[in-house]
């Protein structure tokens, strides 16, 4: 079975920086794109960022482009996410999901499968 | 980008009745070099991550109870649950793909009544 568990959520300051990591197993990692997707507290689902099987292409959220960076290591079976310039706004729990299919050729689609998901929560 | 409007905000509806939840987009999300929808629904049951129950606008996802169907083309698409059980109670999303950002409705909240 598809299992994700993500990592690296706490408290920040404003302007501060966090990095999200999401350990995969139990399917070709490579083969599929990686989502992330957040949600703040008792607030609806808000898709954040994603990246192709081969980590070649990305795609972002106009609410974090420029600031938040996807990442992905196939040997480790990783997806990464960095988190700069953080915001009040940010606050939120972080799932990892995984895309149905690789995005190799066309965007990105659902999300088969998610992580338990990491609180970040951005305060001063 | 494309807006996602979901209604009613939530329902009451007894044990054993249909639940049916709508789910509009701002444009059409049909691709039509292959007929397909790109629209999804989601359960999230209270400190759970959400769980796919149907993709591509009518298609369940594998071990999803046959009372959950959905069913829309274009712009205008429905969730049912044909026979509420109390294990249904939850949140319910629609998301589209059919272009980034990938966008979801605000949510449904299904209660019994």
């Amino acid at each position: 079975e598809v299992q994700l568990l993500e990592s690296g959520g706490g408290l920040v300051q404003p302007g501060g920086s966090l990095r999200l990591s999401c350990a995969a197993s139990e399917f070709t990692f490579s083969s599929y794109a990686m989502n992330w997707v957040r949600q703040a507290p008792g607030k609806g689902l808000e898709w954040v960022s994603v990246i192709s099987g081969s980590g070649g292409r990305t795609f972002y959220a106009d609410s974090v482009k420029g600031r938040f960076t996807i990442s992905r290591d196939n040997f480790k079976t990783t997806l990464y996410l960095q988190m700069n310039s953080l915001r009040v706004e940010d606050t939120a729990v972080y799932y990892c999901a995984k895309d149905l299919a690789s995005m190799a050729s066309g965007g990105p689609l659902t999300f088969d499968h998610w992580g338990p998901g990491t609180l970040v929560t951005v305060s001063s | 980008d494309i807006v996602m409007t979901q209604s009613p905000d939530s329902l009451a509806v007894s044990l054993g009745e249909r639940a049916t939840i709508n789910c509009k987009s701002s444009q059409s999300v049909l691709y039509t070099s292959n007929n397909k929808n790109y629209l999804a629904w989601f359960q999230q049951k209270p400190g759970q991550p959400p769980k796919l129950l149907i993709s591509w606008a009518s298609t369940r996802d594998s071990g999803v109870p046959d009372r959950f169907s959905g069913s829309g083309s274009g712009t205008d698409f429905t969730l049912t649950i044909s026979s509420l059980q109390a294990e249904d109670v939850a949140v319910y999303y629609c998301q589209q793909y059919y272009s980034t950002p990938l966008t979801f409705g605000g949510g449904t909240k299904v209660e019994i009544k």
